[in-house]
């Protein structure tokens, strides 16, 4: 079975500081890896992806994230968090092998407020 | 280049009703996935379509919900005799392929059902 886990309910941040927002995994192979973001009452949008290769993966909107083998983790980052960043992120991962393999597991989601 | 369109965006319904919700893939798409977004949780797989056929059905409830993806025209998620429970964001995705090297899922923008 697979699962991911977002320790962190909601996370606070000032408006140019550098924001972290944690995703733990547990799959049985390897995993596929993705961020999502959730602006409120609409639909994911596809952040980023970890598949293979370098450990530290670029998305949209200045977002990147680092895969982690040994700490299985894949923690979200931006250098300079704006007010518009401000919204629900999602982790979820796909186990790259096995039955299901399509399946993505979410997180519960963290929400990220940016304070002005 | 649309991307997955789902209808209707907002759907209240009196216990006892039923529920038809509509989703078309992105354009060059054929798999299609329905998930279940609670309040305060993150989003639960529930079933997985190709054309004409179910792949996997193990997320959906065992009675009242069903799904499908005919050959012509957009899937349906139909929930019959709805209760208060079955109140969610429901969100339709879809991809080129799966399983092969990470493919990225796409999202709707949702369908909130609310039972009344």
């Amino acid at each position: 079975a697979q699962s991911v886990a977002q320790p962190e309910d909601q996370v606070n941040v000032a408006e140019g500081n550098p924001l972290t927002v944690k995703c733990t995994y547990s799959v049985s192979g390897n995993p596929y890896l993705f961020w999502y973001v959730q602006y409120p009452n609409r639909g994911l949008q596809f952040l980023l992806k970890y598949i293979t290769g370098d450990n530290l993966v670029k998305g949209s909107y200045g977002f990147e994230a680092e895969f982690n083998k040994s700490q299985t983790s894949f923690h979200l980052k931006k250098p300079s968090a704006l007010v518009s960043d401000s919204a629900l992120y999602f982790c979820a991962v796909r186990d790259r092998s096995g039955a299901g393999s399509y399946q993505l597991t979410f997180g519960k989601g963290t929400k990220l407020s940016v304070i002005p | 280049n649309a991307g997955v369109m789902q209808n209707p965006r907002h759907l209240v319904r009196r216990r006892g009703q039923e529920a038809r919700l509509r989703c078309s893939p992105m354009k060059g798409h054929s798999h299609v996935y329905w998930y279940r977004q609670l309040p305060e949780e993150g989003l639960k797989f529930m079933v997985y379509l190709q054309k004409e056929n179910i792949i996997d059905e193990s997320g959906m409830p065992k009675e009242r919900f069903s799904a499908e993806f005919p050959k012509e025209g957009p899937s349906i998620l139909r929930i019959q005799q709805v209760v208060r429970g079955d109140s969610a964001a429901y969100f339709c995705a879809s991809s080129g392929r799966t399983g092969v090297e990470g493919e990225t899922i796409y999202f709707g923008e949702g369908s909130w059902l609310t039972v009344v």
